[in-house]
């Protein structure tokens, strides 16, 4: 089974600085992805960044980069020059061969002026 | 590239009607999801579809809830009759393919039962 884990619900950054939002997993996969999404309050879920498992290179994506510790089974995202429009629901989600997403319970993140 | 369109947006209903969304996937896109999220929690796969085939319905509430995707591309998702727990978010997502793809996710239909 995979699992997922958030285990801050909420976190508050002050704009133009910068955030870290954690993530832990487990898989008995060897092969998998592993995402962040974002979802504001319109509910869309947007994708953030991806991180394929083979890959030892941190994925980036402009203000948006990851710490990926396979060994460790961590995942965290990294925010870089906060905007107000960052301020959503973030989702860390992890997929294996089998097309299944699975969430983790998501972190509320603040953006102050 | 055009990505995942659902509509409605907004649906309020009275519990024991019925009602229907639809969803058009990325072009190309070979996977339909269909999920349910209730407020405060992570999504939860109802079905997946690969072209106009089911692969996974087993969280789907036959009873009342019902999925097609009769030409392999667009999708409608029924309930019928809809109960007052049914009020979400309901999410359409697409994948090129099976397997290790990147599921990309529409704007979503919020449903109220009332």
């Amino acid at each position: 089974a995979q699992t997922v884990t958030q285990s801050q619900p909420e976190m508050s950054v002050q704009e133009a600085e910068t955030v870290t939002l954690s993530c832990t997993y487990d898989t008995s996969e060897s092969d998998y992805y592993l995402f962040w999404y974002k979802q504001p309050p319109s509910r869309q879920m947007i994708l953030v960044i991806r991180q394929e498992a083979y890959k030892q290179q941190n994925a980036t994506e402009n203000r948006f980069s990851v710490n990926f510790q396979k060994a460790a089974k961590s995942f965290s995202l990294k925010i870089s020059d906060s905007q107000l429009g960052d301020a959503a629901m973030y989702f860390c989600v992890l997929t294996g061969a089998n097309s299944k997403l699975t969430f983790g319970k998501g972190i509320t993140l603040s953006v102050r002026p | 590239e055009a990505g995942v369109a659902q509509s409605p947006r907004y649906k309020i209903i009275e519990k024991r009607q019925s009602v229907a969304f639809w969803c058009n996937p990325i072009s190309g896109h070979a996977t339909l999801y269909w999920y349910q999220q209730i407020l405060g929690q992570g999504p939860k796969l109802l079905i997946q579809f690969q072209n106009n085939g089911v692969v996974d319905d087993s969280q789907l509430p036959k009873d009342r809830f019902s999925a097609e995707r009769l030409k392999g591309v667009d999708s409608t998702l029924k309930i019928q009759p809809a109960k007052l727990e049914d009020s979400a978010v309901y999410l359409c997502a697409s994948s090129r393919d099976r397997g290790l793809e990147t599921q990309y996710f529409g704007p979503g239909t919020r449903l109220l039962v009332l």
